[in-house]
């Protein structure tokens, strides 16, 4: 149980595109979503925290304009690169909240912005 | 707030040889602790945590870490290592709206 999906896992898109990527929690429902990045060698940066219904709070320094967050049911959520570039190249993991502590992990989506 | 310190960036450990990963945290609410494995190009799988009870904690594939309140660690251990025990080690804290705050990270490396 408590299986995270996303889509895609790998994607290589030209500067000046938006790419989406797609979380899903496939046995359980989550109201609350968490969209990560990481960069090579490096630890999880939380980027923002998705509530299903409602806007999703960004942490500091991240662009709300450039990752457009949307948590439209209780599982799925979608995070939109807007005009990629380059610099936007990362790891991008999800995850899904169950219970009061639990954080189940998507595989990852590795973004290349060429 | 809460933030959590992995001091080794990187553990060579021989196989079957013991390891000691060691994670120290500071946090103002309540401790809620986790290790996390990522393998390569992977996501987050949750090793063990801790939330209360017993301060030692075991997982299902022999890795176990203790609650130390007084010293603020949560260190994890392994009495004999595989190869495929190979990968990043992330230990994490819960703070406020369910948010991890994690560590730099330790990559353990088994050698044959």
């Amino acid at each position: 149980g408590a299986v995270v999906s996303q889509h895609p896992s790998w994607v290589i898109c030209k500067s000046g595109t938006s790419v989406k990527i797609e979380c899903r929690s496939l046995d359980f429902q989550a109201t609350t979503m968490f969209w990560y990045r990481q960069f090579p060698k490096q630890s999880l940066m939380l980027m923002a925290t998705s509530n299903e219904g409602s806007k999703a709070t960004y942490e500091q320094g991240v662009e709300k304009d450039k990752f457009l967050i949307n948590h439209a049911s209780l599982t799925l959520s979608t995070l939109t690169v807007t005009s990629a570039h380059p610099e936007d190249s990362s790891f991008y993991i999800c995850s899904a909240g169950q219970g009061a502590y639990e954080q189940y992990f998507g595989p990852g989506t590795r973004l290349t912005v060429t | 707030a809460q933030s959590v310190t992995q001091l080794d960036s990187q553990v060579p450990v021989f196989e079957e040889a013991p390891v000691e990963l060691r994670c120290n945290y500071s946090s103002s609410v309540s401790v809620y602790l986790f290790w996390y494995v990522q393998y390569p190009n992977q996501g987050l799988q949750l090793l063990l945590k801790y939330l209360s009870g017993s301060t030692l904690v075991e997982s299902i594939n022999g890795f176990e870490a203790e609650f130390n309140k007084s010293q603020t660690s949560f260190h994890l251990r392994k009495p004999s290592v595989h190869i495929s025990d190979t990968a990043e080690y992330f230990c994490a804290v819960i703070g406020s709206a369910r948010q991890l705050t994690f560590g730099s990270g330790t990559q353990l490396t088994v050698l044959p």
